[in-house]
């Protein structure tokens, strides 16, 4: 089983819509998590962490259920700038040392 | 506002060569990271370091070497490029610890490699 599994999309939305992406993983031991976005051809740069309480950033929210080792990220009234591939990010201590561990990430595309 | 600077920005090397991939980083981090991504297979860690002098083996580590003489630096070495290292290469960096906004991972912009 794959440490961090996500529907690799694409996901194609109209202007507006509300879209959600899912995130599972497998080490129960994971300590944090993050959604990162990558646009296309550029370097991954943090979207937002995710907090056990779940959090929002304007019109962004992920949840994290710790039980299902499951996070989700939810885009409301989706913009033509949202259009990237959102990467669910685990940080898991091992060895000694903190490490990420990235999923495939999942496409969005938001049409005029 | 340099944060993670990789250079070069691209590279088109011959199998059997050799170079170096320099990452710097102005934050005063402690960790440093070096990750590969390749289409279909997401970020995958090659190398990282938890601090000055210090290396350690990631996921994917044959076939690179890598060294950490000064805290704001981070050398990726191919000693004989093959063309499975053709890829994208990311370098981060990160603070440690607990608490909230820590083990954040900052990004450099990247560097294209093709070995032909």
């Amino acid at each position: 089983r794959k440490e961090v599994e996500q529907d690799p999309g694409p996901f194609n939305v109209p202007e507006g819509a509300t879209v959600a992406f899912n995130c599972t993983y497998s080490n129960s031991a994971s300590q944090s998590f993050f959604w990162y976005r990558q646009d296309c051809r550029k370097e991954p740069k943090l979207l937002m962490s995710v907090y056990s309480s779940g959090n929002e950033d304007g019109r962004f929210t992920a949840q994290l259920n710790r039980a299902s080792q499951y996070i989700s990220l939810l885009i409301r009234d989706s913009k033509l700038s949202d259009s990237a591939t959102y990467l669910c990010v685990v940080n898991m201590l091992g060895a000694g040392s903190y490490q990420l561990t990235f999923g495939k990430g999942t496409k969005l595309s938001v049409i005029p | 506002n340099a944060g993670v600077t990789q250079t070069p920005k691209f590279r088109v090397l011959k199998t059997g060569q050799s170079m170096t991939l320099l990452c710097a980083q102005d934050m005063n981090h402690e960790y440093m990271y070096w990750y590969r991504q390749d289409p279909g297979m997401g970020l995958r860690l090659i190398h990282y370091s938890v601090g000055e002098g210090t290396t350690a083996k990631g996921e994917v580590p044959d076939g690179y070497n890598v060294s950490r003489l000064k805290k704001q630096n981070f050398l990726l070495g191919l000693e004989s490029a093959a063309p499975s290292q053709t890829s994208v290469y990311f370098c981060a960096s990160s603070e440690i610890g607990q608490t909230r906004g820590k083990n954040i991972q900052y990004f450099g912009a990247g560097t294209r490699l093709s070995v032909l």
